[in-house]
């Protein structure tokens, strides 16, 4: 069974203090990992794919990367219009669905 | 260009009774997903679709019912919802499921007195 775990629950950053969120995940043959962000009262908004470790994709201040046990999203010199809900899935050898983390309540201070 | 639409927004209902909720999305997706996300469990998987007239189950698709005849549509059916469906609903679409994302709508939040 696949299995995804996201820490910290939460994380309160004053602007411009960089961190990272880390999602760790236990899945049978890896297809890709997804990073998604979630808006209070909206759906969750697709951020980055990535599917092999070694790999890293960069978004404005975020930059996400994978090794073969987790995912980190980086947030550099954050703004307090990133504080949302960070969710990270993982896709299996079946392809079938994702499995998604409880999520990272991201909160940044001006 | 209006992508995945969701209604209602929100819903209150009682024990018992039957409630549909509704999804279309606009960009043609082969791929159509209804997930249900609940404080502690993060967004679980309900029902999928893989082309109009195909469905399948996930994660906990107990007392839900879905139909797919338009490849846009994608209505979830509570045929006698009871109070452990609180929840907020989302659907979502994709290309396919291999190595494409998916695409969630704004949700149904829906509570059952």
């Amino acid at each position: 069974e696949d299995q995804v775990t996201q820490s910290p629950e939460a994380l309160r950053l004053q602007e411009g203090e960089s961190s990272s969120l880390n999602c760790s995940y236990t899945v049978s043959g890896l297809r890709g990992l997804f990073w998604y962000r979630q808006d209070p009262g909206k759906g969750p908004e697709f951020l980055f794919t990535l599917y092999s470790a070694g790999e890293e994709k960069e978004k404005e201040r975020l930059k996400a990367t994978l090794t073969k046990k987790e995912s980190f999203l980086h947030i550099t010199a954050p703004k307090p219009e990133d504080s949302a809900t960070y969710l990270c899935a993982v896709q299996d050898g079946s392809a079938r669905q994702l499995t998604f983390g409880s999520g990272t309540q991201l909160t940044v201070l001006p | 260009d209006a992508g995945i639409t969701q209604s209602p927004r929100y819903k209150i209902t009682e024990t018992g009774r039957q409630v549909t909720l509704m999804c279309h999305q606009t960009w043609s997706h082969s791929y159509m997903f209804w997930y249900r996300q609940d404080l502690g469990h993060g967004l679980r998987l309900i029902y999928y679709s893989a082309a109009a007239d195909i469905t399948d189950k996930g994660e906990v698709p107990d007392g839900y019912v879905v139909s797919r005849s338009k490849t846009e549509n994608f209505p979830l059916t509570l045929e006698s919802a009871t109070r452990s469906q609180t929840s907020v609903y989302f659907c979502a679409s994709s290309e396919s499921t291999e190595y494409q994302p998916q695409h969630f709508g704004d949700g149904t939040r829906l509570s059952i007195l």
